[in-house]
């Protein structure tokens, strides 16, 4: 199982819209609603953000958002802030009854 | 609260094995699968496996088949992650996640001779 492709870096200014993608395959990503994403600061565990594509848990900022089409699932964070610099990881249930994360998106804030 | 509590560091030889344990606590043991999940120093996540705390059922990554186990003891709410015939490649940190939900602190373990 391939791990799923998002880009290496991404970066905005405090205040602006950023978007990360993930895309997979048919087997994964586009076959299941089962898309979560995760944001980890250096040393700490991964918190989960966003599960099931687009639903929130108790506690995120509703800044952050999630999406997907197709083979492409996306993150979108709004109102930029500087504690949002973190790095990004999504993860898709697969067709093999498995798990795959995809490499990670490191965000910086201008 | 939820918590999820792993024990301490390990160093071990190459060819050895090791046992990870996480133990949970906050909520219904048995209600929520709980995955595993490494990260090597610098990289990203990859996901090792999975295993039903209620019926004792697991899934691997292919990667792994063969060389991990997943156990869990009800009546501690603990489950255990042992990884065999280990390599430096396996130096990193191991996680468990309830449900994906909530992660333990990691747990480092250092592969070397």
């Amino acid at each position: 199982q391939s791990a799923l492709t998002q880009p290496a870096s991404v970066s905005g200014s405090p205040g602006q819209s950023i978007t990360i993608s993930c895309t997979g395959t048919s087997s994964d990503v586009g076959g299941y609603n089962y898309v979560s994403w995760y944001q980890q600061h250096p040393g700490k565990a991964p918190k989960l953000m966003i599960y099931e594509v687009s639903n929130r848990p108790s506690g995120v900022p509703d800044r952050f958002s999630g999406s997907k089409s197709g083979n492409t699932a996306s993150l979108t964070i709004s109102g930029l802030q500087a504690e949002d610099e973190a790095d990004y990881y999504c993860s898709s249930y697969t067709s093999s009854s498995t798990w795959v994360f995809g490499g990670g998106t490191k965000l910086t804030v201008l | 609260q939820v918590q999820l509590v792993q024990s301490g560091a390990e160093v071990k030889k190459p060819g050895a094995s090791v046992k990870v344990s996480c133990k949970a606590s906050g909520y219904t043991f048995t209600s929520y699968y709980m995955h595993w999940v490494r990260q090597a120093p610098g990289q990203g996540l990859e996901w090792m496996g999975i295993i039903n705390p209620s019926g004792g059922s697991t899934s691997y990554a292919q990667k792994f088949q063969g060389r991990v186990t997943m156990t869990r003891d009800t009546s501690t709410s603990t489950v255990y992650m042992e990884l065999s015939s280990l390599r430096s490649e396996d130096t990193a940190v191991y996680y468990c996640a309830s449900n994906f939900d909530y992660w333990g602190q990691g747990t480092l373990v250092t592969v070397s001779s």
